[in-house]
């Protein structure tokens, strides 16, 4: 079983809609939980990190945790086609190292 | 820096050469990163440094790989006898500490190719 597990995609959504990416991890101990993104040929770049329990909200985008479930996922409303890129969750567990699922490409369509 | 900065950006050695891939993190952050990305694949975590010291290498692939971080700030990651398999991007994170919370950021990475 993978540390993290994604999709891998590619997810397609109309422009406006809402994207709804996924994220299961095997860790219990996992503490702290991120979500990067990453365009083609960029490095990742921090968009949402979350460490309580339900939903954490900035601007267009929302976290979720679960972790009971070991779940953790990622709404993007209002969906527009610069979203358009690979996105990885990515999970702190009790070595301090982060470890990265395989990543979900969303691919938006205008 | 304002960024994480690493150089070369791009490498193309001959297998079996030694290669040094450089890291110049943010100024302050304690925490540095080193990971590797294949194509169509996660980053693959390599080892963390805390200060100077390798708080963490258990994600080197074998000993022809080793890192170091002498000052707390710069570091460099050597790879010795080069495969075609360590083909990859090798990516550089930093971080204000490595305790709970804190993301990384990324620098723009180096693209390794060994042929």
């Amino acid at each position: 079983q993978k540390e993290v597990e994604q999709n891998s995609g590619p997810l397609s959504v109309p422009e406006g809609a809402i994207a709804s990416l996924n994220c299961t991890y095997s860790d219990r101990v996992s503490q702290s939980f991120f979500w990067y993104r990453q365009y083609s040929g960029k490095s990742p770049e921090l968009i949402m990190s979350i460490y309580s329990n339900g939903d954490k909200e900035d601007g267009r985008f929302t976290a979720q945790l679960n972790k009971a479930s070991q779940y953790v996922s990622l709404l993007i409303r209002d969906s527009q086609p610069s979203d358009s890129a690979t996105y990885l969750c990515a999970v702190r567990g009790g070595y301090q190292k982060v470890t990265f699922g395989t990543g979900t490409k969303l691919q938006v369509i205008p | 820096g304002a960024g994480v900065s690493q150089t070369p950006s791009n490498k193309v050695t001959e297998k079996g050469k030694y290669v040094e891939l450089r890291c110049d993190p943010i100024s302050g952050h304690t925490a540095l990163y080193w990971y590797r990305q294949s194509l169509g694949q996660g980053p693959e975590f390599l080892i963390y440094f805390q200060g100077t010291g390798a708080a963490d290498d258990s994600g080197l692939p074998n000993d022809r790989f080793f890192a170091v971080r002498p000052e707390g700030s710069v570091s460099t990651l050597k790879i010795q006898r080069t495969e075609r398999g360590d083909s990859a991007v090798y990516l550089c994170a930093s971080s204000l500490t490595s305790t709970e919370g804190y993301g990384y950021t990324f620098g723009s990475g180096t693209r390794l190719t060994v042929v």
